[in-house]
């Protein structure tokens, strides 16, 4: 079993509309979970930190479920913008090492 | 401004010949930094965490003689990649993770061999 899972879509969504990822790990121990999006042939980039509390910014909300070990993004109001790759990020106990998703291809239709 | 610069973004080499990728944090001092591989359409892997005055921790399927690192000082760490084959042909990103922030990431080396 991969450590950090993810649906790898495409999922393709009209302009508008709310979109929602998971994300599993397996290690129990872990300690930080991130979303990191990437675009083609790009560095990925933070989007959000996920909190135990779960956090909101914008359009992007992330939580985490501890006794289930996932993690979610939801993007309301979707924009043509937001297609990109969507990559679920967990830190080992270390809190250093960051463990990648294969990552969710979204797609924002107009 | 970039908090970490990669160096060289593109790189095309010689099979057997070796390459050198360079990963400098610009305005912090990173005791640790990593480095990933990410082949087309697949996610990142990390391959190794580098550490400052210590020898390079390589994940498991790595092969450490193959992908040299080195990390002499707090702003600088460097990917060898020796003997260079077909199948080494990849996008090498590092990061350095800065405490309590969030990890910066270089801008990523594409590496064709030919």
């Amino acid at each position: 079993r991969k450590e950090v899972e993810q649906d790898p879509g495409p999922f393709n969504v009209p302009e508008g509309a709310t979109v929602a990822f998971n994300c599993t790990y397996s290690n129990s121990a872990s300690q930080s979970f991130f979303w990191y999006r990437q675009d083609c042939r790009k560095e990925p980039k933070l989007l959000m930190s996920v909190y135990s509390s779960g956090n909101e910014d914008g359009r992007f909300t992330a939580q985490l479920n501890r006794a289930s070990q996932y993690i979610s993004l939801l993007i309301r109001d979707s924009k043509l913008s937001d297609s990109a790759t969507y990559l679920c990020v967990v830190g080992r106990d270390s809190n250093y090492q960051l463990i990648w998703g294969a990552g969710t291809k979204l797609i924002i239709k107009p | 401004g970039a908090v970490v610069s990669q160096h060289p973004s593109r790189v095309i080499c010689k099979s057997g010949t070796s390459v050198k990728i360079e990963c400098r944090s610009l305005d912090f001092q990173a005791t640790t930094m990593f480095w990933y591989r990410q082949f087309p359409k697949k996610s990142l892997m990390l391959m190794a965490t580098s550490n400052e005055g210590s020898k390079a921790t390589y994940e498991q399927g790595v092969e450490k003689d193959k992908f040299l690192i080195n990390h002499a000082s707090l702003t600088l760490s460097t990917l060898t990649v020796t003997s260079a084959h077909p199948e080494d042909s990849s996008f090498y990103i590092c990061s350095a993770y800065r405490r309590n922030t969030e990890a910066f990431f270089g801008q990523g080396t594409r590496l064709t061999v030919v």
